[in-house]
């Protein structure tokens, strides 16, 4: 069965400095992935997602992911840390008709 | 478009009460998704709905919870008796036609409390 892996449940980051967000599939097919984002109390909003078209898929809000198939990954980045990019960030992979998440990463930016 | 609506958005109640969450999908899609969010077990997918079809129901944990969709615009969760082990939040999502590439589009969430 398809999963995602994501590690640190927390991430802090400076204001201004890289987001760095792993993830690792595991998937028998070639995946299709994506990074969702939930804000405090709303549900969840597709951040961007990987459907084979191109490697380096660029999202809203600044944000980018690298599908790499050699590594099983697809990293969630952005350059430059905004206080509104607070929030919990899940990877999610298709299979079996339904999206499989993974458990999140609260990402804390510090001032 | 209103996006995904849910009613309501917080529900309290007792051990032993029958409870219905409610979800109006976005006009035209075709499939409809119930989640549920903890902290313990994260998003875990109950039920999933196309062209107002039951495909999947793996994902619900007893025969406590059931799900309809009645036309496309509707569906229903509902837990009897509910449990405080029932204690989450409840999404519902919707996308075009359920496809592998499909974006779900995810509503507000109810925020369900048993005491």
């Amino acid at each position: 069965a398809q999963s995602v892996t994501q590690l640190g449940s927390h991430v802090s980051v400076s204001e201004g400095a890289l987001v760095l967000l792993r993830c690792n599939y595991s998937s028998s097919v070639p995946p299709y992935l994506f990074w969702y984002v939930q804000y405090p109390n709303q549900g969840l909003q597709l951040l961007l997602k990987y459907t084979s078209a191109a490697t380096l898929v660029k999202g809203i809000n600044g944000f980018e992911a690298e599908f790499k198939k050699s590594e099983t990954s697809f990293h969630l980045t952005k350059p430059s840390a905004h206080m509104s990019d607070a929030a919990e960030y899940f990877c999610a992979v298709y299979g079996n008709n339904r999206l499989a998440f993974g458990k999140g990463n609260q990402v804390v930016v510090i001032p | 478009d209103a996006g995904v609506i849910q009613s309501p958005r917080h529900e309290v109640t007792e051990m032993g009460q029958e409870v219905t969450l409610r979800c109006k999908p976005i006009s035209g899609h075709n499939s409809l998704f119930w989640y549920r969010q903890t902290m313990m077990r994260g998003l875990e997918l109950l039920i999933y709905f196309n062209n107002n079809v039951p495909i999947d129901d793996s994902g619900m944990p007893e025969d406590r919870f059931s799900a309809k969709m009645p036309n496309a615009s509707f569906s229903t969760l509902k837990i009897q008796p509910s449990e405080p082990r029932d204690s989450a939040v409840y999404f519902c999502a919707s996308s075009l036609n359920g496809g592998n590439t499909d974006t779900q589009y995810f509503g507000p969430g109810t925020r369900l409390t048993v005491l």
